[in-house]
């Protein structure tokens, strides 16, 4: 398997733009988790998915942020509009079954302007 | 809430050993982890140990859990310049299986 695959690797948007990150998960995990990593915060769980359905949303910062997961290959989170202090690293991880290793991709480096 | 602390940085030469340190608040904690990040790439997961464990060795890591003081230390041997990265400790509590708290990472340099 290729691992979890997230896109795109940089992005760099204007404040108020939308912003879209993407993620596949590996397949047959049937946990989804987005996390955001920044110098100040280190990293946080932004909310996680069970079968495709959200299940925890609390991390989340605030209703500009929004995440998806139509099927069990593809997730989305988006940022709309984006702010500046919206910038960090998102990690989109997955991982099998109950309490299992999460396997990370290798993360969105997102700079808004 | 749950709280998982690290020291931000460490410093050791090639050949030495590396101890990087972690203390967490959350008594239920069932799992410990130590994930390494290479700059510019994802967690990784190195090791984990479960609560009822003392200490677990794999290769030239040694995971030591001192759940008395709820203490989790990482041995890394014979440091190679390869071993730097950040070293995230994490723990799941017992009251969620599925969400990891971690540290702030503690970034290794491993001078030649």
């Amino acid at each position: 398997d290729a691992g979890v695959i997230q896109s795109p690797r940089h992005e760099v948007t204007e404040m108020g733009q939308e912003v879209t990150l993407r993620c596949k998960p590996i397949s047959g995990h049937d946990y989804l988790f987005w996390y955001r990593q920044t110098m100040m915060r280190g990293l946080e769980l932004l909310i996680y998915f069970n079968n495709n359905v959200p299940i925890d949303d609390s991390g989340m910062p605030e209703d500009r942020f929004s995440a998806k997961m139509p099927n069990a290959s593809f997730s989305t989170l988006k940022i709309q509009p984006s702010e500046p202090r919206d910038s960090a690293v998102y990690f989109c991880a997955s991982s099998y079954g109950q309490g299992s290793e999460q396997y990370f991709g290798p993360g969105t480096r997102l700079t808004v302007t | 809430g749950e709280d998982v602390e690290q020291s931000l940085f460490l410093s050791v030469r090639e050949g030495d050993s590396s101890v990087i340190n972690c203390t967490y608040t959350d008594s239920s904690s069932t799992y410990l982890y130590w994930y390494k990040q290479e700059p510019g790439a994802g967690l990784q997961l190195l090791t984990y140990i479960f609560s009822n464990m003392d200490m677990k060795q794999d290769q030239r890591l040694t995971v030591l859990l001192n759940k008395k003081d709820k203490h989790l230390s990482l041995r890394i041997a014979d440091t190679q310049t390869g071993d730097s990265a950040i070293y995230f400790c994490a723990e799941i509590s017992g009251g969620s299986n599925y969400k990891l708290t971690f540290g702030k990472g503690t970034l290794l340099t491993v001078n030649p």
